[in-house]
């Protein structure tokens, strides 16, 4: 069946430090990959997505790039800010069009 | 114009009561869901609909049921409140298809007490 595997947190960065959350998942098919932003207190917002191999989703300075051959979706920032502390979700939408969530990973960035 | 909305945003209750949490959207999508976020931030499905059909349905308690008077509102009823059943509830919605991505509302803090 379909999953997604994210890395466990939580994780604390200093400000200006590069950042990796990795994400692998499993499918049948051909899925589309998401992130997912949770900031506190709020809903999930949309980070950025990425619909077929190879492609490279980015958006507010965070990027990831479709692996089908790793099955991976890691999510990178170069320079990560305060504001940028949240909870961050990996998903999977496949072609039965229900989504798979991470268990997400929580980010703390510390000035 | 906040695309979807859920209300109340905080509901603090005693066991055993009924409630309800109203869940709308005015981006004219074609299916809503409900999810429950557990104190560990972890998402599980509860429902969703698509055209008023029921199209996904987890193994939730029924003690859950969720109501849907259009396309554009999804609610969920809990009858007799149990301690477990407190969480963070949210309502999104999507246009379907494997493309696109799901917009949440933000969210209903529910307390059991």
């Amino acid at each position: 069946g379909n999953s997604v595997t994210q890395m466990e947190g939580p994780v604390t960065l200093s400000e200006e430090a590069f950042l990796t959350i990795n994400c692998t998942y499993t499918a049948t098919g051909y899925p589309s990959l998401f992130w997912y932003v949770q900031y506190p207190g709020e809903g999930l917002q949309l980070l950025l997505k990425a619909t077929k191999a190879d492609d490279k989703g980015s958006n507010k300075g965070f990027e990831a790039t479709y692996r089908k051959e790793t099955t991976s979706f890691h999510l990178e920032k170069g320079s990560v800010q305060v504001s940028d502390s949240a909870v961050y979700f990996c998903a999977l939408s496949d072609t039965g069009n229900q989504f798979y969530f991470g268990t997400g990973t929580s980010l703390t960035v510390i000035p | 114009d906040t695309a979807v909305s859920q209300t109340p945003k905080y509901l603090v209750t005693q066991m055993g009561n009924d409630k309800s949490i109203k869940c709308e959207q005015n981006l004219g999508h074609d299916t809503m869901y409900w999810y429950k976020q557990d104190s560990k931030k972890f998402l599980k499905i509860m429902f969703s609909y698509n055209n008023k059909e029921l199209i996904i349905n987890e193994t939730v308690p029924n003690r859950f049921s969720p109501k849907s008077p259009d396309k554009a509102h999804l609610n969920l009823h809990i009858n007799s409140l149990e301690l477990g059943d407190s969480a963070v509830y949210f309502c999104a919605s999507s246009q379907g298809g494997v493309h696109y991505g799901y917009t949440f509302g933000s969210g209903t803090r529910l307390t059991v007490v």
